[in-house]
């Protein structure tokens, strides 16, 4: 079956400090790849993708790449602020079946 | 312009009672989704129309979840004779026809059954 799974949380880092959250898949197909954030009190947003092998994506400092040979996904960014504090979710979806997969979510929180 | 709206916010229901819950996607946006996130856990996804067409209904747990989109905009789900594991938050997302890998989630309705 398709799945994501992910570290568990939480993760507790102090401002400034290198966040790395770790995603792998396990997928039949060839699906695209997400990391979605939820801020307290807010909805699910888009993060940011990567629909292809090797590809990387990056937004707000964040970064994943897409690496098929170890069906990895993993959310990193260099330098993290309080206002980064949040449940990050990994997930997939199959070309073709647009439904997402999701991890179970890994909790962050920044302390200044 | 708008995102994805959801209403109630909350809900709380008796064991046994039905519930009606509406989203209302983007505007134009074509693909509209259910997911049910119980606490401590990622979305799951429930089912998907494509306009007014419900073309997955896989996710759905029972019978006593239903869900239309008659007019191919709003959408409602529909849960009938709750029980106390109904008990999540609902979430609505839709995507344009142009970026079907996109999906914009609305704020959801947390659904309580007592």
């Amino acid at each position: 079956g398709n799945s994501v799974t992910q570290m568990e949380g939480p993760v507790t880092l102090s401002e400034e400090a290198f966040l790395t959250i770790n995603c792998t898949y396990t997928a039949t197909g060839y699906p695209s790849l997400f990391w979605y954030v939820q801020y307290p009190g807010e909805g699910l947003q888009l993060l940011l993708k990567a629909t292809k092998a090797d590809d990387k994506g990056s937004n707000k400092g964040f970064e994943a790449t897409y690496r098929k040979e170890t069906t990895s996904f993993h959310l990193e960014k260099g330098s993290v602020q309080v206002s980064d504090s949040a449940v990050y979710f990994c997930a997939l979806s199959l070309t073709g079946f647009q439904k997402l997969v999701f991890g179970t979510g890994t909790r962050l929180l920044v302390s200044p | 312009g708008a995102g994805v709206s959801q209403s109630p916010r909350y809900k709380v229901a008796k064991r046994g009672q039905d519930v009606a819950l509406r989203c209302d996607p983007i505007s134009g946006h074509v693909s509209l989704f259910w997911y049910q996130q119980a606490l401590g856990q990622g979305p799951e996804f429930l089912t998907y129309f494509q306009n007014e067409a419900q073309l997955d209904k896989s996710g759905l747990p029972s019978d006593r979840f239903f869900a239309e989109r008659p007019e191919g905009s709003v959408s409602t789900l529909k849960i009938q004779r709750t029980q106390q594991e109904d008990s999540a938050v609902y979430l609505c997302a839709s995507s344009s026809r142009e970026h079907t890998d996109t999906q914009y989630f609305g704020p959801g309705t947390r659904l309580t059954v007592l």
